[in-house]
């Protein structure tokens, strides 16, 4: 079973649209998690923490809920530069602190 | 802002040939972390580094894989024996260990191909 799971998309929106994402994952022990951005052949770069009492970031809102075990990612007003692939991260907080990724929802957005 | 660095930004050997990842984690952070990334698909997993020791490893990193911080800054990934299928992105993360605790950063990547 995977630990992180999230659909691949791609999700193709045109500029100004708002997009959200979905993750679930399995560990019901996972203490921490994460939104990251990586660009393509980049290092992937922390976009939000993610809160039990939802967070917002801008044009970004995270939500976590701990008894469905399912992440959240919504993008409002689209911009070119959110072009990206979103992966979903989870801290599973044992003796090491490793992080656990999804495969990553490729967004394309479009003028 | 301080960030990771990483040397070299790529890196093509032949097989079987040994080969060194360097990478300077942000200063006075605490946890130390090597992740690749095999083209196309996710990023996994492969050390972790706290106290001059290793605190964890994967399945992934074998007998041919070692970890090193030599000298309080530098963080080394070595591969003795390189594999065709070790060619990947290699990333390398630090974590500051404090009240952040959880949030890793992420330096550029070392991308691997093994001939």
């Amino acid at each position: 079973r995977k630990e992180v799971e999230q659909d691949p998309g791609p999700f193709n929106v045109p500029e100004g649209a708002t997009v959200a994402f979905n993750c679930t994952y399995s560990n019901s022990a996972s203490q921490s998690f994460f939104w990251y951005r990586q660009d393509c052949r980049k290092e992937p770069k922390l976009l939000m923490s993610v809160y039990s009492s939802g967070n917002e970031d801008g044009r970004f809102t995270a939500q976590l809920n701990r008894a469905s075990q399912y992440i959240s990612l919504l993008i409002r007003d689209s911009k070119l530069s959110d072009s990206a692939t979103y992966l979903c991260v989870v801290n599973e907080a044992d003796s090491s602190y490793k992080l656990i990724f999804g495969s990553g929802t490729r967004l394309l957005v479009r003028p | 802002e301080p960030e990771v660095t990483q040397t070299p930004s790529h890196q093509v050997t032949q097989m079987g040939q040994e080969v060194i990842l360097r990478c300077v984690p942000i200063s006075n952070h605490l946890y130390f972390y090597w992740y690749r990334q095999i083209l196309g698909q996710k990023v996994e997993f492969l050390v972790s580094f706290y106290n001059n020791e290793i605190s964890e490893k994967s399945e992934i990193f074998d007998d041919q894989f070692s970890v090193e911080r030599p000298d309080g800054s530098n963080f080394t990934l070595k591969i003795r024996s390189t594999k065709l299928e070790d060619s990947a992105m290699y990333f390398c993360a630090s974590e500051p260990g404090l009240e952040d605790i959880y949030t890793q950063y992420f330096g550029p990547g070392t991308r691997l191909t093994v001939l």
